[in-house]
C-alpha cells in the first residue's frame, strides 16, 4: 500500500516563500508529483521528481530525497492566486495510478 | 495541451435514481482513464481505472455494481452511479494520462458535483 503525509494548512503573506513537505511510504516508487487545486476546480499538474534533487519551474520548485522518502514543494514570491490546496502524489509501478496525499491548504494573505 | 472534459458539471438527483457522468479526452486518445471521488476538504480517492475495450479495475471498497464504468472508445469513459443515495453526494473527477507518454502527469477533467437528495 501507499500513504503520504502533508501538513493540513499553511499560511503565508504575499511575496514570501513557503515550503510544503510530503513524506511517503510506498511499495513501489515511480516518482513524486505535485498538483494544485483551487476550490471547486480540477487538480492541475505542477511538477514531478523521479530522481533526487531539485526541479525548478518558474516560481515553483520541487525536491525529492528517495533515501528519506521525503519531498517538498517550494513556492516563491507568493501571490494571492497561489491560495489553493496542494497535493503530493506517488505512482505505483504496477497499475500506474496516482495516490494522493491528504492535501495542504495554502492561504496567502496580503 | 491535452484537454479533458466532463459532463455534466453539476447534477442533482433524487435518491434511488441513476446518474451518468461522461469523461472525454478532447484532443488526444486515452486508452486509460481514472475516476476519483473527492469529499469536501479531503483528498482525491481513486475509485477505478478505466481501460478502453476491457473491464474497469476497481479499488478496494468500491462497489463495482454501484459504480458502473464503461470505456467504449479511446476518447470516452462513463461513470454511472446506480441507485444513488445521499452518501454518494461528492465531487467526481476523471483523469487521463498525458498523451506524451509520461505516466506521472495526468490531466484532470473539471469534475462533476453530484448532489443526491
Amino acid at each position: 500500500g501507499q500513504s503520504l503525509e502533508q501538513p493540513s494548512e499553511v499560511t503565508a503573506v504575499e511575496g514570501a516563500i513557503v515550503q510544503i513537505n510530503c513524506t511517503y511510504q510506498t511499495s513501489g516508487f515511480y516518482g513524486l508529483s505535485w498538483y494544485q487545486q483551487h476550490d471547486g476546480g480540477a487538480p492541475t499538474f505542477l511538477s514531478y521528481n523521479a530522481l533526487d534533487g531539485l526541479e525548478e519551474t518558474g516560481r515553483f520548485s520541487s525536491f525529492l530525497s528517495r533515501s528519506d522518502s521525503y519531498g517538498y514543494l517550494l513556492l516563491q514570491e507568493l501571490q494571492m492566486k497561489d491560495s489553493a490546496s496542494y497535493f503530493c502524489a506517488v505512482m505505483d509501478t504496477g497499475r500506474r495510478a496516482l495516490t494522493f496525499g491528504s492535501g495542504t491548504r495554502l492561504q496567502v494573505q496580503p | 495541451g491535452a484537454v479533458v472534459s466532463q459532463h455534466p458539471s453539476r447534477v442533482i438527483c433524487k435518491s434511488g435514481t441513476s446518474v451518468k457522468i461522461e469523461c472525454r479526452s478532447l484532443d488526444f486518445q486515452a486508452t486509460t482513464m481514472f475516476w476519483y471521488r473527492q469529499f469536501p476538504k479531503q483528498s482525491l480517492m481513486l475509485m477505478a481505472t478505466s481501460n478502453e475495450g476491457s473491464k474497469a479495475t476497481y479499488e478496494q471498497g468500491v462497489e463495482k455494481d454501484k459504480f458502473l464504468i464503461n470505456h467504449a472508445s479511446l476518447t470516452l469513459s462513463t461513470l454511472t452511479v446506480t441507485s444513488a443515495h445521499p452518501e454518494d453526494s461528492s465531487f467526481y473527477i476523471c483523469s487521463a494520462r498525458s498523451p506524451s507518454g509520461t505516466p506521472y502527469e495526468q490531466y484532470f477533467g473539471p469534475g462533476t458535483r453530484l448532489t443526491v437528495t
